[in-house]
């Protein structure tokens, strides 16, 4: 089983529509987990972070984790066609520790 | 401005010659990483850094050479031993106490 598993996509959803991306995990020692997003052909940018399990909104974006699952969500409301990218989720264990990625999801927003 | 930088942003070598892809920051980080990304494979760590000096092999390091002689720096070289060097390379850092990773723009290295 492998550490970290995101469904490749691509998702492709209509603009304004709700987004809902996903990872799930095997190793429960994980406690800080991240949503990068990159766009095609450069470096991933941070998009959310958060440390153990709950929610966390930022604008349009809410990242949500769930310990017991080993599950983690990244919710995109209203979305954009500017939202269109590669949505990579990350998690470590410690502060010190290498930083375990999925493989990205390919999410496009049609006009 | 501050930020990790990348040059160049394309790179092309032919097979056999050894390469040098450059990351420098002005953030005052202390850990320097390199991964390599592949289509379908994700993001794939090659060495990292966490204080100059001071390097550590991480997944796949084989055919890869790394130095941290300043805090701002961290060249990777690519060299002849790398079986399959073509990929889009990534340099990332993170500061003191942070979970977090800033990356750079990025390297596409070709090799023909």
């Amino acid at each position: 089983q492998k550490e970290v598993e995101q469904d490749p996509g691509p998702l492709s959803v209509p603009e304004g529509a709700i987004v809902s991306l996903n990872c799930t995990y095997s190793n429960s020692a994980f406690q800080y987990f991240m949503w990068y997003r990159q766009y095609s052909r450069k470096g991933p940018e941070l998009l959310m972070y958060t440390y153990s399990s709950g929610n966390k909104e930022d604008g349009r974006f809410t990242a949500q984790v769930d310990k017991s699952s080993k599950y983690i969500s990244l919710f995109i409301r209203d979305s954009q066609p500017s939202d269109s990218a590669t949505y990579l989720c990350a998690m470590s264990s410690t502060r010190d520790d290498k930083i375990i990625f999925g493989k990205g999801t390919r999410l496009h927003i049609l006009p | 401005d501050g930020g990790i930088t990348q040059s160049p942003k394309y790179l092309f070598r032919k097979e056999g010659q050894n390469v040098t892809l450059s990351c420098e920051q002005n953030l005052n980080h202390d850990a320097m990483y390199w991964y390599r990304q592949d289509p379908g494979q994700g993001l794939r760590l090659i060495y990292y850094s966490q204080i100059v000096n001071d390097f550590q092999k991480g997944d796949i390091a084989e055919g890869y050479s790394v130095s941290r002689e300043k805090k701002e720096s961290f060249p990777l070289t690519v060299t002849s031993a790398q079986k399959n060097p073509t990929a889009f390379y990534l340099c990332a850092s993170r500061p003191r106490g942070r979970d977090t990773q800033y990356f750079g723009p990025g390297t596409r290295l070709t090799v023909l």
